[in-house]
């Protein structure tokens, strides 16, 4: 499967730990994104990498969040001091460059913060 | 800054076309139109977009009206692994087009 992979699929954490998801684009895809989902929501954009570069940052991403994607093809999501309020799905997609593409997105992380 | 307006929910019985439609009043000319829906607990998964014309694929058909202010999705023989949150998402004007903005969704519930 050649899809958009995410890890771990399910997370539970103590308020005030650190936690850190992956996500594995499809290979070809250049451009990466991080997207947050709260129940009955629709997904919320975080931010999003050109290559390695991280080019736009959504203001829900407070100072607690960074995202990284150091070669330009894995991504990491850390989430430090967690709050309950982070409870959530964590959703990675890719796509190739261009404004008429399609995003790839992957199953998620479900977060759970007790 | 949902730039698009669907209905909470929709039925449609199993082998018929469910017809979803959605509202971008304020679609400019260079902005795409998305489709994508999502199954309790998946990522979302992409369907199908379009600018203006009218654009088919293996799972849906997407109609544009002329003045490209509505659109309509169009699942031909709806099954019941078709009930899902629909998202319909437009794209990519001047300072936007790096994200898609999801709204909260059409649910379309597909009974027997």
């Amino acid at each position: 499967d050649t899809g958009v992979s995410q890890d771990p699929r399910h997370k539970i954490t103590k308020r005030g730990q650190n936690v850190t998801f992956r996500c594995d684009p499809i290979s070809e895809h250049n451009r990466l994104y991080w997207y947050r989902q709260t129940l009955g929501q629709g997904p919320e954009f975080l931010t999003y990498f050109q290559n390695e570069a991280q080019l736009e940052k959504s203001r829900l991403l407070s100072d607690r969040f960074s995202a990284e994607r150091p070669k330009g093809s894995f991504s990491t999501l850390e989430i430090q001091r967690t709050e309950q309020g982070d409870s959530a799905m964590y959703l990675c997609a890719s796509s190739r460059d261009g404004r008429n593409t399609e995003a790839f997105f992957g199953q998620g992380t479900r977060l759970t913060v007790v | 800054d949902a730039k698009t307006t669907q209905p909470t929910s929709m039925d449609c019985a199993e082998g018929r076309a469910a017809n979803l439609p959605c509202n971008h009043s304020t679609i400019s000319g260079n902005e795409y139109v998305y489709w994508y829906r999502q199954i309790h607990s998946q990522g979302p998964q992409y369907i199908i977009h379009g600018l203006k014309n009218n654009e088919t694929n293996e799972m849906a058909s997407l109609i544009i009206t002329e003045d490209r202010k509505s659109s309509t999705l169009i699942l031909p023989h709806a099954t019941l692994r078709d009930t899902a949150v629909y998202y319909c998402i437009v794209r990519g004007d001047l300072y936007n087009f790096n994200k898609f903005y999801f709204g909260s969704g059409t649910k379309l519930n597909v009974k027997p």
